[in-house]
């Protein structure tokens, strides 16, 4: 099915360790965004990749780091995680069309725990 | 930055009523956009609506971009229809960089 997929769906890590959450599309859409969403609270930017090639920050970049691996993949690295990077992780991908205007279609989430 | 705010925070339904759902905003904005997070996470973008009405089924959309606010309706409201409501809008102009709301979490009972 087309969409975006996000690995692991789970993620147990002890504080100090690292790991890359992995996202791929294959839409063919330009941009790609990783979010994370606490509990009570709307979605929060951490990175985007507005087209291949290119990362930027969001909202919450610190402890983050990205790569726009090629138009389909963009990764998101926790080099030492801490316990404030427990959350539910999304991956999105978006495109313009003049039809339907700004389009995004969503991951479903990984689940990340630091203990 | 843009501030978006969504009222009411909950809402408890029966099967068949209606229910408007609304979402105001600081600044102007060039895209406003609804998404549904269903009860188990999946999040789905509902609509674009910069300004004016759009309609997809049972839900419609309208913003009224001069006065800073969207509303979007649900008819005839479903079980399937329960999960959280969020409504975002550009941060800084970027069209890249939605700023969420808090959302509305609707529960319909059966």
């Amino acid at each position: 099915n087309a969409g975006v997929t996000q690995t692991p769906k789970f993620q147990v890590l002890k504080t100090g360790q690292s790991m890359t959450l992995q996202c791929a599309q294959d839409m063919n859409h330009n941009s790609m965004y990783w979010y994370r969403q606490d509990p009570g609270m709307g979605l929060r930017l951490i990175y985007y990749s507005a087209s291949e090639g290119t990362t930027d920050k969001g909202e919450v970049p610190n402890g983050y780091n990205v790569s726009r691996l090629n138009k389909r993949e963009f990764s998101l690295r926790l080099e030492s995680a801490a316990p404030s990077q427990t959350s539910v992780y999304f991956c999105a991908s978006s495109e313009y069309s003049s039809a339907v205007g700004y389009g995004y279609t969503f991951g479903s989430g990984t689940r990340l725990t630091v203990v | 930055g843009i501030q978006v705010e969504q009222s009411p925070p909950d809402l408890i339904l029966q099967e068949g009523a209606n229910s408007t759902l609304r979402c105001n905003f600081s600044d102007s904005v060039n895209n406003l956009q609804w998404f549904h997070q269903n009860p188990w996470g999946q999040l789905i973008n509902l609509f674009y609506i910069p300004s004016g009405t759009k309609q997809n089924g049972r839900l419609s959309a309208t913003t009224v971009a001069t006065e800073r606010y969207s509303l979007l309706y649900i008819s005839s409201s479903q079980t399937t229809d329960s999960g959280v409501y969020f409504c975002a809008a550009p941060a800084g102009g970027s069209n890249y960089k939605l700023t969420f709301g808090k959302g509305t979490l609707l529960t319909v009972n059966p």
